[in-house]
């Protein structure tokens, strides 16, 4: 069985950093690209990260591109994101992904980021 | 910068059909997808590949995508499908871009 399970979630004061951490299991990680999408309160959804199956290529939205750092570990099953320079609008259920342009077909539950002072 | 455009609500009575329209430039020239979100699960993929149903999903849910509109039906709807729905595609930079969401009311 697929399972995708984030952490790491948490309060943090703006300018902050926090790191986020998905765990996979179920399935052969290293054959999957990967994505953190996050949904502010009352928002809707908002993609936030790519990062290929080697890790070779990365892309990020505008609203995070220079702040947030999308990363993976084949050995350990696990995608990371490392967000700096939190600001409020920041906050949002941080989900992760499975999946690429044919759509992501597996989600975590999301983890939890407030930021706030 | 691209855009997807999405209504902000659709309202059908049950076992009616629903559909849910998606606008972006030259959007037929670009791949598709439709999530399900409901309140505290998710999301939940229900179509990609403009047309194409992942395993699970019932044969009710159908697209289409042509000119610069993508849309999700869903035939004989039932409460059960009551949701948000999302639709996403690439830019050309191949940069993920998500419509604002449609909210789904079963009434």
């Amino acid at each position: 069985e697929v399972q995708l399970v984030e952490s790491g979630g948490g309060l943090i004061q703006p300018g902050g950093s926090l790191r986020v951490s998905c765990a996979a299991s179920g399935f052969t990680f290293n054959d999957y690209a990967m994505n953190w999408v996050r949904q502010a309160p009352g928002k809707g959804l908002e993609w936030v990260s790519y990062i290929s199956s080697d890790s070779s290529t990365t892309y990020y939205g505008d609203s995070v591109k220079g702040r947030f750092t999308i990363s993976r570990d084949n050995a350990k099953n696990s995608l990371s994101l490392q967000m700096n320079s939190v600001r409020a609008e920041d906050t949002a259920i941080y989900y992760c992904a499975r999946g690429d342009s044919s759509g992501y077909d597996y989600w975590g539950q999301g983890t939890l980021v407030t930021v706030s002072s | 910068s691209f855009e997807l455009i999405q209504p902000p609500s659709v309202s059908v009575s049950p076992g009616q059909t629903a559909n849910i329209a998606c606008s972006g430039d030259d959007l037929e020239e670009r791949y598709v997808c439709w999530y399900q979100k409901k309140p505290g699960q998710s999301p939940v993929l229900v179509l990609y590949h403009d047309t194409k149903r992942p395993s699970g999903i019932p044969e009710r849910f159908s697209g289409s995508n042509s000119g610069n509109t993508a849309t999700l039906t869903i035939s004989e709807t039932q409460a059960v499908d009551e949701a948000d729905y999302y639709c996403q595609a690439w830019d050309s930079s191949a940069l993920v871009v998500f419509g604002g969401g449609t909210k789904l009311t079963v009434l």
